[in-house]
C-alpha cells in the first residue's frame, strides 16, 4: 500500500527566503506526482504536475523535482512571500492499477512579513 | 470551464437526517472522485467513477455512504442517516486520463450535530 510522508509538518520562515518542503513515497511504481495548494477553509489548487518520465517542472517562483527510483519529490519555493502562506499537500498516482491519488498529510507554511 | 462546482458549500445537518453533496465535473473528463478531509486523517479516497461506472468504492465507511454518477455531468454522494462522525469536508475532483492532473471543487464543509 503506497504510503506518502511530507516532512516537515509545519515550517515559519521570513519573507524573502527561499524554501524546500519533501515529500516521500513508499512505492515508486507511480504515474505522476502532483503538487497543490490549499488555503485555510478552501479547496486544492494545483500547482505542479510531474510526469514519472520527468525529473522537475517550474511555474514560476516554484520547482518541483521528481526522484522515482529513491521515492523523493522536494517542492522549493524561491523569494517567499506572505501570499505563499498554505498548506502544500503532494500526490501521487500508482502506475498501474488503482487511478486515484494518495496523498501526503501535507506541510503547513507560514511566511512571516 | 467553471471548473469542478460542488454544491452546497456548507451543511449543518442534525443526527439522523439524510444529506446529499452534489458534484459537477469539468466536461470531457472521464474520472470523478470523491474524497473526505479531516484533522485527523487527511485526505482519504472514498470513491470514484470512470465513464459514469464506479470503480472503486473500497473507501466508502460503511453502507450508510452511497454514491452515484447517472450522466457525465452529475454526481452525488448520499449519507443516510448521518452521524457526528460523518463531520468532514468533502471534495470531488476530476480527470481526464492520462493527459492532466486532477482538478479539484472547492468542497462540501458538512457539519452533523
Amino acid at each position: 500500500k503506497q504510503e506518502v510522508t511530507q516532512i516537515p509538518a509545519a515550517l515559519s520562515v521570513p519573507e524573502g527566503e527561499n524554501l524546500v518542503l519533501n515529500c516521500s513515497f513508499t512505492d515508486s511504481a507511480i504515474y505522476n506526482l502532483q503538487w497543490f495548494r490549499q488555503d485555510p477553509g478552501k479547496g486544492l489548487t494545483s500547482l505542479l504536475l510531474i510526469q514519472s518520465s520527468q525529473r522537475e517542472q517550474t511555474s514560476g517562483r516554484l520547482n518541483a523535482s521528481l526522484d522515482k527510483s529513491s521515492g523523493r519529490s522536494t517542492l522549493y519555493i524561491a523569494a517567499s512571500q506572505p501570499g505563499d502562506s498554505a498548506t502544500y499537500l503532494c500526490a501521487v498516482r500508482p502506475r498501474t492499477g488503482r487511478r486515484a491519488l494518495t496523498f501526503g498529510s501535507g506541510t503547513r507554511l507560514q511566511v512571516q512579513p | 470551464d467553471a471548473g469542478v462546482i460542488q454544491s452546497p458549500r456548507h451543511e449543518v445537518t442534525e443526527m439522523g437526517q439524510e444529506v446529499t453533496l452534489r458534484c459537477k465535473p469539468i466536461s470531457g473528463h472521464d474520472y470523478l472522485f470523491w474524497y473526505r478531509q479531516t484533522m485527523m486523517r487527511g485526505l482519504e479516497l472514498l470513491i470514484y467513477f470512470n465513464n459514469n461506472v464506479p470503480i472503486d468504492d473500497s473507501g466508502m465507511p460503511e453502507d450508510r455512504f452511497s454514491a452515484k454518477m447517472p450522466n457525465a455531468s452529475f454526481s452525488t454522494l448520499k449519507i443516510q442517516p448521518s452521524e457526528p462522525r460523518d463531520s468532514a469536508v468533502y471534495f470531488c475532483a476530476s480527470s481526464f486520463d492520462r493527459v492532466i492532473g486532477y482538478t479539484f471543487g472547492s468542497g462540501t464543509r458538512l457539519t452533523v450535530v
